[in-house]
């Protein structure tokens, strides 16, 4: 079983910064959350992952809260390209574990 | 650098029919990976090796379902006989690690989309 809750769909309007929650109150201490997200007919691709502290790259930022019990991926400027399912995962980033498991995501419609 | 690459893109059959995907792994990554993703829900892990080793088949249904990574490259997936409820994208992923604490980026192919009449 998955161990994050994402609402299943969000729109934001094109040019406007894009906040995709996550709730994972049951993270463990050496866990990390990773974001991958799934455009139309492709494979998923990795956007950004972090353990406690905000974490920005070319793509995205993410913030966490400081009990760990949530995270929030922030878009900052969506254009209809970010139009995707975006899926937020809990994992050990320990020797060998190397396995994604994935939820439901969020459907992310970025409208013009 | 090019990416993983899958074949065929799409394949239609019918239930008991076989069927077979190829993968082709980054050049370089040691770790393979088939998913099964059935519409409206996410990737579900099938099967995954380390070179040509199998680390985790337990989700694998083994009695129709087998893979196999010979020479520790290219892999193939089989379904013998398929049923409808076979129908699905199957994506094969790739990454570069094993063995240190580091993150793992999986990159992942195209996917073939399987339909079962």
């Amino acid at each position: 079983d998955a161990k994050t809750t994402q609402p299943p769909s969000m729109d934001c309007a094109e040019g406007r910064a894009a906040n995709l929650p996550c709730n994972h109150s049951t993270i463990s201490g050496n866990e990390y959350v990773y974001w991958y997200r799934q455009i139309h007919s492709q494979g998923p691709q990795y956007i950004i992952h972090g353990l406690k502290n905000n974490e920005t790259n070319e793509m995205a930022s993410l913030i966490i809260t400081e009990d760990r019990k949530s995270s929030t991926l922030i878009l900052p400027h969506a254009t209809l390209r970010d139009t995707a399912v975006y899926y937020c995962i809990v994992k050990d980033s320990g020797a060998g574990s190397y396995q994604l498991t994935f939820g439901k995501g969020t459907k992310l419609s970025v409208i013009p | 650098e090019a990416g993983v690459a899958q074949s065929p893109r799409y394949k239609i059959i019918e239930k008991r029919q076989s069927v077979a995907f190829w993968c082709n792994p980054i050049s370089g990554h040691a770790t393979l990976y088939w998913y099964q993703q059935i519409l409206g829900q996410g990737p579900k892990l099938l099967i995954q090796f380390q070179n040509n080793g199998v680390v985790d088949d337990s989700q694998l249904p083994k009695d129709r379902f087998s893979a196999e990574r010979l020479k520790g490259v290219d892999s193939t997936l089989k379904i013998q006989p398929a049923k409808l409820e076979d129908s699905a994208v199957y994506l094969c992923a790739s990454t570069s690690i094993w063995g240190r604490e580091v993150y793992n980026e999986q990159f992942f192919g195209p996917g073939t989309r399987l339909t079962v009449l």
